[in-house]
Parts: C-alpha cells; sequence; structure tokens
C-alpha cells in the first residue's frame, strides 16, 4: 500500500523559513516523480512544485520559483520542500503526490503551513 | 500562462446524470486528467489521460476532450459523489501543471 505521509508544517512569520517532509512507502521510491501541490483555505488546487525519479527535471511554479527549493532523497525514500521568505499567501494546506506521466497518482494527506505574525 | 475554466458549480439530482467541463486553449491537443475531493480530504485521481479510470474508480465515470473543451462525466450519481472536482494539465510551453479552478458538485 502506498504511503505518504507530510511533516514540517506549522505557524511561521512572514519572511520566515521551514522545511516539509515527505516519507514514502510501499513503492519504489526512485522510480516516480513527486510533487508538491498545496491548497489555501477555501481555495482550489495549486501545483507548487515537481521533481524527477532521479532528482532532476526539476520545476516550479511562478509564485515559489527563487523562494522554494524541491529535492528527494532517494535512500532515505523522502520527499523534501525548502520554503524561504514565506509570505502570507503561502499559507496552505501542502501535499505531497506521486506522479506518473504529468498527472498525480497517490496523495499523502497534507500538512498545514500557516505564515503570520 | 495556460488557464483552465471550470464551472463553480453543478447541480444534479440523484440517479442523473452530471457533466463537468474543463475549458482551455485548443486542451484537445493535451492530456487531462480529472481528481475529486471531499471535505477535508486529500484529492484522488478519478480520470487521466482524458478518458482512463484508475483501479477502484467505478465505471460511472468516464472523461472526454476534444477541441477546447475536456469533460468529466458521472453517470448515475449518488450522495457520494458529492464533492469538488478538479481537471488539469501538463502545459508543456511553460513545464507548469495547470489546474482548473473546480466545480462543487451539488447532489439534490
Amino acid at each position: 500500500e502506498v504511503q505518504l505521509l507530510e511533516s514540517g508544517g506549522g505557524l511561521v512569520q512572514p519572511g520566515g523559513s521551514l522545511r516539509l517532509s515527505c516519507a514514502a512507502s510501499g513503492f519504489s521510491f526512485s522510480s516516480y516523480a513527486m510533487s508538491w501541490v498545496r491548497q489555501a483555505p477555501g481555495k482550489g488546487l495549486e501545483w507548487v512544485s515537481g521533481i524527477g525519479g532521479s532528482g532532476g527535471n526539476i520545476y516550479y511554479a511562478d509564485s515559489v520559483k527563487g523562494r522554494f527549493t524541491i529535492s528527494r532523497d532517494n535512500s532515505k525514500k523522502t520527499l523534501y520542500l525548502q520554503m524561504k521568505s514565506l509570505r502570507a499567501e503561502d499559507t496552505a494546506i501542502y501535499y505531497c503526490a506521486k506522479d506518473r506521466s504529468g498527472y498525480s497518482i497517490d496523495w499523502g494527506q497534507g500538512t498545514l503551513v500557516t505564515v503570520s505574525s | 500562462s495556460y488557464v483552465l475554466t471550470q464551472p463553480p458549480s453543478v447541480s444534479v439530482a440523484p440517479g442523473q446524470t452530471a457533466r463537468i467541463t474543463c475549458g482551455g486553449s485548443n486542451i484537445g491537443s493535451k492530456s487531462v486528467h480529472w481528481y475529486q475531493q471531499k471535505p477535508g480530504q486529500a484529492p484522488v485521481l478519478v480520470v487521466y489521460d482524458d478518458s482512463d479510470r484508475p483501479s477502484g474508480i467505478p465505471e460511472r465515470f468516464s472523461g472526454s476532450n476534444s477541441g477546447n473543451t475536456a469533460t468529466l462525466t458521472i453517470s448515475g450519481v449518488e450522495a457520494g459523489d458529492e464533492a469538488d472536482y478538479y481537471c488539469q494539465v501538463w502545459d508543456s510551453s511553460s513545464v507548469h501543471r495547470v489546474f482548473g479552478g473546480g466545480t462543487k458538485l451539488t447532489v439534490l
């Protein structure tokens, strides 16, 4: 059974930093691209970033480019999202997702990031 | 950047057919994927590559894509289908994944 468990969310002040993690199990982690998708309170889904199985082919949404960094450690079966210069508009539930051919086939339950003073 | 347009809401009586549209410029040339999200839950993939269903998704869910509109069709709608539905494509021009704004399906 595929399991994706996000962690690292919390309350952070504007301008601050946070690192999210996503621990994967139940599948061959290094064989799959992975993504982060977020959802602001009461809003729709917004793709944040994606990374290929080997750690190459990295993409970012324009809204986070230059502030967020996606990475993965295949030996630990873990996906990361380093977030810097956080803004109020980054407040959202952040989902980790397992990808195939440009879409997400499995999703974690999400971790809430709140940016507020 | 590429934009996907969905109606904010669709309402249908139980047992009837719900059709949720997703509009985009020449979307028929792209692969469209659909997700279902119930309140407080993570999204679930219900249709991929325009019309394929993941294992475990009922045959009542189907998809089509042509021209400037993709459509998710839910036949024999049940109360449990009430949820938000999102379409999604990969825009190769911007190398971005794009989601539609979402459609709230209400079962009357």
